[in-house]
């Protein structure tokens, strides 16, 4: 069982917006700016896609935004693309024990 | 460009230790702390440590102490991960990759990631 807990799938059409859900804890999302977002494509390295709940890095299209209340985190992508369709993880920093938790990853289908 | 350069994939033995050394060019190799982090087959993302290649200094994950060891090479710009007592629950593609922070700090958000090493530890 995963840290963090995000939903197993989510699915879109073309041009619409879905948000993905990454829930801990105190000690670990609702406490520290320090949530990250990855996407993954089968058998690729998974790839940064927000850092510090909110902040894009150089490159990754504005499409992709973070956002956090509380014990979750959101991951929200507009205007959904078929190059969207991947596996998407999100992680932070955690006192407790480990210093990194993911959580158990988000099958995103573009229908 | 910013890379980081992973070695091929290994069979193991029960028992045994594996090393895997991770490459990184195009940047400045201490400016950034190294993570590792691995994913069994079908399953999701594991952290398994950071080193500071400036200092060597480590950070283990509980679950992970006593068996892993990370060390770098500044001369090379290698870092490595040597896993030992290795199971078939180790089998995973192993990945490096760079903390998002320049000098001595953390995002714990992974933005230059190796290719993967994919570790089959099998009888």
């Amino acid at each position: 069982q995963s840290a963090l807990t995000q939903p197993a799938s989510v699915s879109g059409s073309p041009g619409q917006s879905i948000t993905i859900s990454c829930t801990g804890t105190s000690s670990d999302v609702g406490g520290y700016n320090y949530v990250s977002w990855y996407q993954q494509h089968p058998g690729k390295a998974p790839k940064l896609m927000i850092y510090d709940v909110s902040n894009r890095p150089s490159g990754v299209s504005n499409r992709f935004s973070g956002s956090k209340s509380g014990n979750t985190a959101s991951l929200t992508i507009s205007g959904l693309q078929a190059e969207d369709e991947a596996d998407y993880y999100c992680s932070s920093y955690t006192s407790i024990s480990t210093l990194v938790v993911f959580g158990g990853g988000t099958k995103l289908t573009v229908l | 460009q910013v890379q980081l350069v992973q070695s091929g994939a290994e069979v193991k033995k029960p028992g045994a230790s594996v090393k895997i050394p991770c490459k990184a060019s195009g940047y400045t190799f201490t400016s950034y702390y190294m993570h590792w982090v691995r994913q069994a087959p079908g399953q999701g993302l594991e952290w398994m440590g950071i080193i500071n290649p400036s200092g060597g200094s480590t950070n283990y994950p509980q679950k992970f102490q006593g068996r892993v060891t990370m060390t770098r090479d500044t001369s090379t710009s290698t870092v490595y991960l040597e896993l030992s007592g290795l199971s078939t629950e180790d089998t995973a593609v192993y990945y490096c990759a760079r903390d998002n922070c320049d000098g001595d700090c953390f995002t714990y958000g992974f933005d230059i990631w190796g290719q993967g090493t994919m570790v089959t530890v099998s009888s």
